[in-house]
């Protein structure tokens, strides 16, 4: 099946710094990926979805500003946490849908995860 | 707005146990519901999914009812094996959408 890449796997910065994770869609183009961000014992909350050519949409109470999004070509979207925190410490998911938009034989494909540490 | 409640784990089995874990959503209409598993360092794989009322979706063993009347996608395996230990997440989307709804997954450990 098709597979969807993530890097890092994990990550420990400093607070203040900014953090860059990539999210590539190996054996498929993606017009449109999206972020998730996963607490301890909560479910995966979407963040925003990240469109090929054209600014990311922010589901309502996602920062845009702290969490930059870019995708820039059909095989990549990056997610960036600027100025990081010890509250942005969580784990981040990424996915991409492989197949033709609006049909049903349409599958979200996921990356491994980002665990993120802000120390 | 749209939900998923799952119920809460761990569920911890002995190998050749039955499973099941409960699903139940929120949702106008007709939502297609799903069911993933992430093994241990790996990411979301789907695992079934059935689109309308009364469809089956089955895989690996695994088979999941969509239940119109009870709002229900409960998972169901006949007979475990170690190789099942993972966490489980029940979705949904909506309206040809592509944003999933997730649950908060249930982490099921199958003991030899």
């Amino acid at each position: 099946g098709a597979v969807v890449s993530q890097h890092p796997s994990w990550v420990i910065c400093k607070s203040g710094t900014s953090v860059k994770i990539e999210c590539r869609s190996l054996d498929f183009q993606a017009t449109t990926m999206f972020w998730y961000r996963q607490f301890p014992k909560q479910s995966l909350m979407l963040m925003a979805t990240s469109n090929e050519g054209s600014k990311a949409t922010y589901e309502q109470g996602v920062e845009k500003d702290k969490f930059l999004i870019n995708h820039a070509s059909l095989t990549l979207s990056t997610l960036t946490v600027t100025s990081a925190h010890p509250e942005d410490s969580s784990f981040y998911i990424c996915s991409a849908f492989s197949g033709r938009r609006g049909l049903m034989n349409t599958e979200a494909f996921f990356g491994q995860g980002t665990r993120l540490t802000v120390v | 707005g749209n939900s998923v409640t799952q119920m809460e784990g761990p569920v911890t089995l002995s190998e050749e146990a039955f499973l099941t874990i409960n699903c139940t959503y929120t949702a106008t209409g007709y939502p297609s519901l799903f069911w993933y598993v992430q093994y241990p360092g790996e990411g979301l794989q789907l695992l079934l999914k059935a689109t309308k009322a009364d469809d089956k979706g089955s895989n690996k063993g695994f088979e999941a009812t969509y239940r119109k009347e009870t709002t229900s996608f409960h998972l169901e395996k006949g007979s475990v094996q170690v190789s099942d230990s993972a966490v489980y997440f029940c979705a949904l989307t909506q309206g040809g959408s592509e944003k999933l709804v997730f649950g908060k997954g249930t982490k099921l450990t199958v003991n030899p």
